[in-house]
């Protein structure tokens, strides 16, 4: 069975642009989070969503938003990005509650 | 709130000796314990979970970890390590409400020849 894919793998924006990063997880899997990744915060919680809708959401700003299909792909956006935005985000999906599985991450740098 | 304390950054041990890798954890109900691992500029890994029964887990790999309610702790251990090893190593509490977890700082594990 594939794993969590995510795409693209690197990206590169300037401040004050909006990136869209994507999450296809494991066939069968309702549920998608997100978590944000640096050095000096570590992995943080972003937002879940099961079934289309959000379930939990973390501590981040409005800038940070997600979206689920009906096919379980999941999408999340950051708008106006900051240089503080650089990051791995990591998309991980789950069949049952606290079981998840990680993807590859999405490396966006900001300049 | 939930939160999880991984107090060795990091650890260095030659190849074969053992291991033992330290978590603890604050929550106020029973813990859904996990340990992931990361290698670099790679997504996490699975190694092993804990939600209920025996307090001794077995995860992939050669890993074990223990769940110690009294010390409020879930050390990770493996006999004997191998260069393979080497990597970032996460502890993360599940919260109540779904799949949003809270994972420590990691601890990177240095493996000598």
């Amino acid at each position: 069975k594939a794993g969590v894919t995510q795409t693209p793998r690197y990206l590169i924006k300037t401040r004050g642009q909006q990136v869209t990063l994507s999450c296809s997880p494991i066939s069968g899997h309702r549920s998608v989070s997100w978590y944000q990744q640096t050095p000096g915060q570590g992995l943080q919680f972003l937002f879940e969503y099961f079934s289309e809708t959000q379930r939990n959401k973390g501590n981040f700003p409005g800038r940070f938003s997600g979206r689920q299909f009906s096919n379980s792909r999941s999408e999340m956006n950051v708008s106006t990005l900051e240089l503080g935005d650089s990051a791995l985000y990591l998309c991980a999906s789950s069949l049952l509650n606290y079981e998840q599985y990680f993807g590859p991450g999405t490396r966006l740098t900001v300049t | 709130a939930q939160s999880v304390t991984q107090p060795d950054i990091h650890i260095t041990v030659s190849e074969g000796a053992s291991l033992e890798l330290r978590c603890n954890y604050s929550y106020g109900a029973t813990p859904y314990l996990f340990w992931y691992v990361q290698s670099p500029g790679q997504g996490l890994q699975l190694l092993l979970k804990y939600f209920s029964g025996d307090t001794l887990v077995q995860g992939i790999k050669g890993f074990e970890a223990e769940f110690k309610r009294s010390q409020s702790s879930f050390n990770l251990r493996k006999p004997s390590v191998h260069w393979r090893d080497a990597a970032e190593y996460f502890c993360a509490v599940g919260a109540n409400t779904g799949n949003q977890f809270y994972f420590g700082t990691g601890t990177s594990l240095t493996v000598i020849p």
